[in-house]
């Protein structure tokens, strides 16, 4: 069982926005602004979308946007494109290590 | 271009031992964490432990604690990742990640080392 709470799967058409959710506890993503977020496609590495709840490294589109409330995170892809189809995970720090979430599978109709 | 290499996969034997590798260029590696992530087939991310590479101060995470040692060489810009004795269950696809901090996002990340345990 996985540190940080992250529904399975998630839909959205092209165009449409979609929201994933991450919920952790008062320890973790309530206490910490370290909330990250990550994308991985099939047989390839994790690729980080978002640092410290809604930052983007460079390179990653502006259609990419996180933010969070109380002990429950969120990243929200804006104008889904094909290529937005992947796994996404959260994590945060809890003090002196890094959880992770379970993954949520983002599919585009 | 900052990367992170990792050494090729490995197919051992349970109880044998095994130290997989991680090395950085294109950057100062000591000015950087490098954590070590677990992924089981078909499922998800695991943190297991990170190593400042410039005084080889590591944290372990509570489940990987006493399973496996994590460990760094400044000279070569190299971080290990190292286990005693393998069991089946350590069969994994495992990642090594670059963190400016322990609390911040990694990138990049190795391209994983597949490690395959087996009779």
């Amino acid at each position: 069982q996985s540190a940080l709470t992250q529904p399975p799967s998630a839909s959205g058409s092209p165009g449409q926005s979609v929201t994933i959710s991450c919920s952790g506890t008062s320890s973790d993503v309530g206490y910490y602004n370290y909330v990250s977020w990550y994308q991985q496609h099939p047989g390839k590495a994790p690729k980080l979308m978002i640092y410290e709840v809604n930052e983007r490294p460079s390179g990653v589109p502006d259609r990419f946007s996180g933010s969070k409330s109380g002990n429950t995170a969120s990243l929200t892809v804006s104008g889904l494109q094909a290529e937005d189809e992947a796994d996404y995970y959260c994590s945060s720090y809890a003090g002196n290590k890094v959880v992770f979430g379970g993954g949520t599978k983002l599919t585009v109709l | 271009e900052v990367q992170l290499v990792q050494s090729g996969a490995e197919v051992k034997k349970p109880g044998e031992s095994l130290k997989i590798s991680c090395r950085g260029s294109g950057y100062s590696f000591t000015n950087y964490w490098i954590a070590w992530v677990r992924q089981m087939p078909g499922k998800g991310l695991e943190w297991m432990g990170v190593i400042d590479p410039g005084d080889s101060d590591v944290r372990y995470s509570p489940s990987f604690q006493g399973q496996v040692t994590i460990s760094a060489d400044k000279s070569i810009s190299t971080a290990y990742l190292q286990w005693n004795s393998l069991k089946a269950s350590d069969t994994a696809m495992y990642y090594c990640a670059r963190h400016e901090k322990i609390a911040a996002g990694g990138t990049p990340w190795g391209q994983g080392t597949l490690v395959t345990v087996s009779s």
